[in-house]
This record gives C-alpha cells, structure tokens and sequence, in this order.
C-alpha cells in the first residue's frame, strides 16, 4: 500500500527564513505534485515533478524529486507572509497496488511577520 | 466558467438525510475525480470519471455513497442517509485529458458538509 509521509506537519517561521518541507512515500513512483491550499479554499497546483531529478521552481519556491530515495522537498527561500499556507505533497500510485493518487497530510506553514 | 464549480458551498443535514453535492467541471475536461477532505487531513480519493464512465469507484467508503456523470460534464456525489462521520469537505477536480497521468488537476472550491 502506498503511503505518503510529509514532515513537518506544523512549520511556524519568521519571514527572511529558509526552510524545507520533505515528502517521502512509500512504493515507486515517477509522479509526485505539489499543491498549495489556503484556509477554507480549494487546492491550487504548485508543481508537478515527472522524473528523478527533477527541479522545478516557481518565485521562493524550488521541487525537487529524487525518484531512488523516494523523496520530495518543497524549499522555501527568504519567507514571506503570504506564502503562510497548507502545503500538500500526491503522490500517482499507478501501477501499484492502490492504483490512485495519494496525498500527504499536509504542512501547515505560517510565516511570521 | 473558466473553472471547476461545486455546488452548494456549504450543506448542513441531519444525521439521516439524503444529500447531493454537484460538480461542474472545467468545459471539454475529459476527467473528474471525487475527493473526501477530512478536518486537518489531506484529500482521499473516492471516484473517478473518465467522459460518463466510472472507471474506479474504490474509494468510496461505503454503499450509501453514489455518484454519476450521465452526459460526461456535470457530476454528481450523492450520499444517502448521512451519518457524523460523513462530514467532510467534498472536493471535485478535472483534468483535461483521460486517465489519471495527467499533468495538473484543476479542484473546484468544494462542499463543505456537516452532518448533525
């Protein structure tokens, strides 16, 4: 059974701070997509990773996917306020068992002024 | 629209009740996917759409839970005699071409629905 595993789950931070948010899961995998959500509202797509090796970036935010190790870290560089949010980490399942996309718990990021 | 609508926004029910949530999708998207969110947790797949055919309906946690896209557009969840633990926010979402391997999902803003 594919599991998808994000740390932190709480992310508290003062704005000009780096961090990095990992997502790790469990069985292969060669699609792994970030979103972000913002209280009450529905996911916005972030990024979509389709190869080891992968990197992508967008503003403060950098994806990267390491297919070997199972792993994904979205980074944040020199925080601002509004990227505070809940950030998912889906991982495509497909032809494995569950045959599905699955999603992390989520990251609850807030960005302190 | 230029998105993915969900209908109602918000639906309170008595434990019991029939509800119907309603999802219309980005126009000509090929896909539409069912997601249950529950308080704090990320999405869990329920159902998925391919034109009018369900093509997996795994997720859906139990029988009184249904849904349908008879025309291929327009998609409804439709739970039957709700209980607490269906309160949830219902996310539906599209992608333009078929099958699962698509690139972005694009979510409508979801039915958040308590059951009391």
């Amino acid at each position: 059974e594919l599991k998808v595993e994000q740390n932190p789950l709480f992310l508290s931070m003062q704005e000009g701070k780096n961090y990095t948010i990992y997502c790790n899961y469990s069985t292969t995998s060669d699609r792994l997509y970030w979103y972000r959500q913002d209280p009450g509202k529905s996911l916005e797509s972030l990024f979509v990773l389709l190869s080891n090796g992968a990197v992508k970036q967008e503003g403060r935010l950098m994806a990267s996917l390491d297919t070997k190790a199972r792993l994904s870290t979205l980074h944040i560089t020199a925080a601002v306020h509004d990227l505070s949010a809940t950030y998912f980490c889906a991982v495509d399942s497909i032809g494995n068992r569950d045959d599905k996309i699955i999603f992390g718990k989520g990251t609850r990021l807030h960005i302190l002024p | 629209g230029a998105g993915v609508s969900q209908s109602p926004r918000y639906k309170v029910a008595k434990r019991g009740q029939d509800v119907a949530l309603r999802c219309d999708p980005i126009s000509g998207h090929v896909s539409l996917f069912w997601y249950q969110q529950a308080l704090g947790q990320g999405p869990e797949f329920l159902t998925y759409f391919q034109n009018e055919a369900q093509l997996d309906k795994s997720g859906l946690p139990s029988d009184r839970f249904f849904a349908e896209r008879p025309e291929g557009s327009v998609s409804t969840l439709k739970i039957q005699r709700t209980q607490q633990e269906d309160s949830a926010v219902y996310l539906c979402a599209s992608t333009q071409v078929g099958g699962r391997r698509t690139d972005t999902q694009y979510f409508g803003p979801g039915t958040r629905l308590t059951v009391l």
